[in-house]
C-alpha cells in the first residue's frame, strides 16, 4: 500500500510571498502519479498540478511549481507570490499506474495567507 | 458543463438511522468514485464505478454502506444503521477516460453528523 506523509499541518506565509509545502510517499512501484489538490474552506476540492513519474521535468501551472524528487521520494509545492485566494488546505496525493483508480491522500496542510 | 454535483450538502441523523446521498458526475463521466473524509484528514477511497459497474471496494465499506450507480449516470451511497463513527464528509468524484489520465473532479460534499 502507498504511503502519503505531510509532516507540516499548517504554514502561514505573507501575501506576495513564497511557500513551500512538503511532501512525501512511500511506494515500490516505478511509474505513478502524483497530485497537489487544493481545498478551500467549505468548497469543493480541485486539482491545481499534476507530475509523472516518467517525467523528469518538474510541472508547473503560472505560480504553482513542484520539484519532484524521485529516487527521495519527495514532492515538494511551491507557491510563488502568494494571494490571498491562496488560503486553503493543500493534499498531495499518490495514484499508481496500474491501479489507476484510486488516489491515496496525505492528512494536508493548512495554508493561510497574511495581508 | 456544471461539475459534479452532491446532495444534500448537510445531513444530520440520529444514530441507527438509514440515510442516502446522491452524486451526480461530469456528464459523460464514465468513472465515479466515492471518498471519506474526516476532521484534519485527507479523503480515503471507499469505492468506484466503471458505467454501472462498481469494480473496487475497499475495507472501509462495511456491509452497512452500499453504493449503486444503476444506468451508469449519478449515483447513491447508503449508510443502513448509522453510528457515530460515520460522521465525516462523503465526497464524489469523476472522471473521463484515459486521454485525459483519469482526473477527478470532486463535488462539494455532503457533511455527515451522527448524533
Amino acid at each position: 500500500a502507498q504511503t502519503v506523509t505531510q509532516s507540516q499541518p499548517e504554514m502561514s506565509v505573507q501575501e506576495a510571498e513564497t511557500v513551500t509545502l512538503s511532501c512525501t510517499y512511500d511506494t515500490s512501484e516505478s511509474d505513478y502519479y502524483l497530485f497537489w489538490y487544493k481545498q478551500p474552506p467549505s468548497r469543493q476540492m480541485i486539482l491545481v498540478i499534476r507530475q509523472e513519474a516518467y517525467k523528469q521535468q518538474n510541472a508547473t501551472e503560472n505560480r504553482f511549481s513542484v520539484n519532484f524528487q524521485k529516487a527521495a521520494k519527495s514532492f515538494s509545492l511551491k507557491i510563488s507570490d502568494s494571494q490571498l485566494g491562496d488560503a486553503a488546505m493543500y493534499f498531495c496525493a499518490y495514484r499508481s499506474e496500474g491501479n489507476d483508480y484510486k488516489l491515496s491522500f496525505g492528512a494536508g496542510t493548512t495554508v493561510t495567507v497574511r495581508a | 458543463d456544471t461539475g459534479v454535483s452532491q446532495n444534500p450538502r448537510h445531513k444530520i441523523t440520529k444514530r441507527g438511522q438509514n440515510v442516502t446521498f446522491r452524486c451526480d458526475p461530469i456528464s459523460e463521466h464514465n468513472r465515479l468514485y466515492w471518498y471519506r473524509q474526516t476532521l484534519g484528514q485527507g479523503p480515503e477511497f471507499l469505492t468506484y464505478f466503471q458505467n454501472e459497474a462498481q469494480l473496487e471496494k475497499s475495507r472501509l465499506l462495511s456491509d452497512r454502506f452500499s453504493a449503486e450507480r444503476p444506468k451508469g449516470s449519478f449515483s447513491t451511497l447508503e449508510i443502513q444503521r448509522t453510528e457515530q463513527g460515520d460522521s465525516a464528509m462523503y465526497l464524489c468524484a469523476s472522471s473521463s477516460r484515459p486521454g485525459q489520465s483519469y482526473e477527478q473532479y470532486f463535488g462539494p460534499g455532503t457533511r455527515l453528523t451522527v448524533t
